[in-house]
């Protein structure tokens, strides 16, 4: 079966720490493609990254990064020096060949990030 | 460029009445989804649209629910005899066509309809 699992319902930090959401997923298939989201209050789900399963390079967008491991079925995303506009749900996506197209989600893990 | 729009942003209806929620994807986005967010299920994939066909409606609850795509545009996702289970955020999401190299393209979502069912 095909699965996403966000482990962290709520995590809770003062601005400047970092953080890691953690994201574990399921999939019989050795073709698929992992994304993060992060919704906003004000609801819209924001594409972050996509990563497709043939590529594990880590990468790095400004304070964002993301660690990628084919081994443990992580796809891990780290917020270094967090800021009060990170504060957000974030939801960790898996796509794979046979899904007809659709988006399986995580749980979500919900980010304060307080001043 | 402009991103997907749905509308109404809310809607508060009563439990029988039937509804209807629009999706206006990105211009020139072939495929159309729309998902479903509420607080017991989380996100779930509801229907799937390549131009106006939809070779997935796996994810639609019951038969009350219906959707339609014209002219491979706007899409609308019909409600009928609202039930309160049915409050929940409607999410739409639309994507482009394949590009070379790339099995999947990023699915780039509205700010959702809130549907409140009295």
């Amino acid at each position: 079966a095909q699965k996403v699992t966000q482990a962290q319902t709520e995590i809770s930090v003062v601005e400047k720490e970092d953080v890691t959401l953690d994201c574990v997923y399921e999939t019989r298939d050795t073709t698929y493609y992992l994304f993060w989201y992060k919704q906003p209050p004000s609801g819209e789900l924001v594409f972050l990254i996509r990563r497709n399963s043939f590529d594990e390079q880590n990468e790095i967008s400004g304070r964002y990064s993301w660690n990628f491991q084919k081994s443990t079925s992580s796809f891990n995303f780290t917020i270094t020096a967090s800021q009060v506009v990170d504060s957000a749900v974030y939801f960790c996506a898996l796509i794979w060949m046979d899904s007809s197209y659709k988006l399986i989600f995580g749980s979500g893990t919900r980010l304060l990030v307080r001043p | 460029g402009a991103g997907v729009s749905q509308s109404p942003s809310n809607k508060v209806t009563e439990k029988g009445k039937d509804v209807e929620l629009r999706c206006d994807p990105i211009s020139g986005h072939t495929a159309l989804y729309w998902y479903r967010q509420s607080l017991g299920q989380g996100l779930e994939f509801l229907i799937y649209f390549q131009g106006n066909s939809a070779p997935d409606k796996s994810g639609l609850p019951s038969d009350r629910f219906s959707a339609e795509r014209t002219g491979g545009s706007v899409s609308t996702l019909t409600i009928q005899r609202t039930q309160q289970e049915d409050s929940a955020v409607y999410l739409c999401a639309s994507n482009p066509d394949r590009t070379s190299g790339s099995l999947f393209e990023t699915q780039y979502f509205g700010p959702g309809t809130r549907l409140l069912v009295l």
